[in-house]
């Protein structure tokens, strides 16, 4: 299954509204995860099963999306979280697969 | 705390061998899927290997024949084996416990910091 993220680069200011899509080559249903990468982190995990927040994540993040087509919102951008955003998808039977992640800059 | 250190990274010369570890405290990886996920440099997410709980085994196509992903219960430890290095093989690989919820399994909420390794040609 291919994940395919959509923009691959967005240029923001603090407090703006940011969507971004991933969609999935054939349905995963809600088996999707979001990740939050910083430079020289590990990924954090942010979202899974398409929309339910992680433990200890900002109630400002948000997933939604089924299917196909999952979008992950960041209702007010906070200067923590410029950062590189990664979707998953996840399915017993097909290899766990990753988008090629979404970088938010400072705009 | 549940955390998971890797550890066995290096410099290695096309063609061979390998052998990365993961110690896992928190938990037991006897009860857990656990995988291997790499990066290569400036790029993205790859996930690599799994073992499941149960003892089976997955891999990506990219790596299959080629590495093999062990577990040590009394150790608490998941290890990678990578044999017939390639250039393409460079990367930091991360060591990563998997969640589960609502009956599935496959996400990664847990992450080791990484261990580099670079293949030279």
């Amino acid at each position: 299954i291919q994940m395919t993220q959509s923009p691959s680069t967005l240029s923001a200011s603090v407090g703006d509204r940011v969507t971004i899509t991933c969609r999935a080559s054939q349905s995963v249903s809600s088996w999707l995860v979001w990740y939050q990468q910083k430079p020289g982190k590990a990924p954090r995990l942010l979202i899974y099963k398409a929309s339910i927040l992680e433990s200890g994540v900002p109630s400002r993040f948000s997933g939604s999306g089924s299917g196909t087509e999952f979008t992950l919102t960041i209702s007010s951008l906070q200067p923590d979280d410029f950062a590189t955003y990664y979707c998953q998808q996840y399915n017993y039977y097909s290899p766990r697969t990753f988008g090629q992640g979404t970088k938010v800059e400072i705009k | 705390e549940v955390q998971v250190v890797e550890s066995g990274g290096g410099l290695v010369q096309r063609g061979g061998s390998l052998r990365l570890s993961c110690a896992a405290s928190g938990f037991n990886v006897g009860d857990k899927y656990m995988s291997w996920v790499r990066q290569a440099p400036g790029k993205g997410l790859e996930w690599v290997a799994v073992i499941h709980s149960g003892g089976d085994r997955k891999y990506a196509d990219s790596v299959m024949g080629r590495f093999t992903i062990f577990r040590d219960k009394s150790r608490n430890t998941v290890d990678l084996q990578m044999n017939s290095l390639r250039a393409d093989d460079t990367a930091l690989y991360y060591c990563a416990k998997e969640g589960y919820s609502y009956g599935l399994t496959g996400y990664f909420d847990c992450w080791g910091q990484g261990t580099q390794v670079t293949v030279s040609s």
